[in-house]
């Protein structure tokens, strides 16, 4: 079967950095999407690998291993506001999202 | 701007009587998508659009309907809603369905049904 597994929940100090983990098991595969959700809102995206390494956009990172089925999203500089859910989500070879339950990340002063 | 709209925002419908939830993008996004999604849990996907074709998950149940009538209208109708059907409902669009074509959410519809 398909599968997507991340942590359910990590806290993390404002300003500090924090990596969550995905692994993904997907019959084929067309990239790995990460997407930020607050509580009660819409996703929204944050980044898109397709190829194995590091792809950086500001204090957002993501990396990815295809051998592996395994990817992070590393966050710097940690501010309130990145406190929501992060949600992983591979395509397979139908272009179909298998999405995991998202990670809550809690920051503290 | 351009964006992913959904109406309303909240929606409260008794069990058992029938309730529309509407999508509009102004993105003119070929794939329209309708997800479930309940608190702490994955997003479900329920059907997609491509263009007028009409995609359906295998485990949609019967209950929940779809129209896409022009571009940038989609609506999900659900038929008899039970108590499970409460959730968060998210209206998608993407440029396509392959490679790295990100997907644009609208604000979505929490469904109440009492």
């Amino acid at each position: 079967g398909q599968n997507i597994d991340q942590p359910t929940e990590m806290t993390a100090t404002e300003g500090a950095i924090v990596q969550i983990n995905c692994t993904y098991q997907t019959s084929g595969f067309n990239g790995l999407f990460w997407y930020q959700q607050h509580a009660g809102e819409a996703p929204t995206f944050l980044s898109y690998n397709v190829l194995d390494g590091l792809e950086e956009k500001g204090r957002f990172s993501s990396f990815l291993s295809r051998s592996k089925g395994y990817s992070y999203l590393l966050l710097k500089e940690l501010q309130m506001k990145d406190s929501a859910s992060y949600l992983c989500a591979a395509m397979d070879s139908n272009y179909q999202l298998i999405w995991g339950a998202g990670t809550k990340l809690i920051i503290k002063p | 701007d351009a964006m992913v709209i959904q109406n309303p925002r909240y929606q409260v419908t008794q069990f058992g009587k029938p309730v529309t939830l509407s999508c509009s993008q102004t993105l003119n996004h070929n794939v329209m998508y309708w997800y479930q999604q309940k608190s702490s849990q994955a997003p479900k996907l329920l059907f997609h659009y491509y263009d007028k074709d009409f995609n359906n998950e295998a485990d949609t149940p019967d209950n929940f309907q779809s129209r896409r009538p022009n571009t940038s209208f989609c609506f999900l109708d659900i038929r008899s809603p039970g108590l499970g059907d409460a959730a968060m409902y998210l209206c998608a669009t993407s440029r396509d369905v392959q490679g790295g074509a990100e997907q644009y959410f609208g604000p979505g519809t929490r469904l109440t049904v009492t």
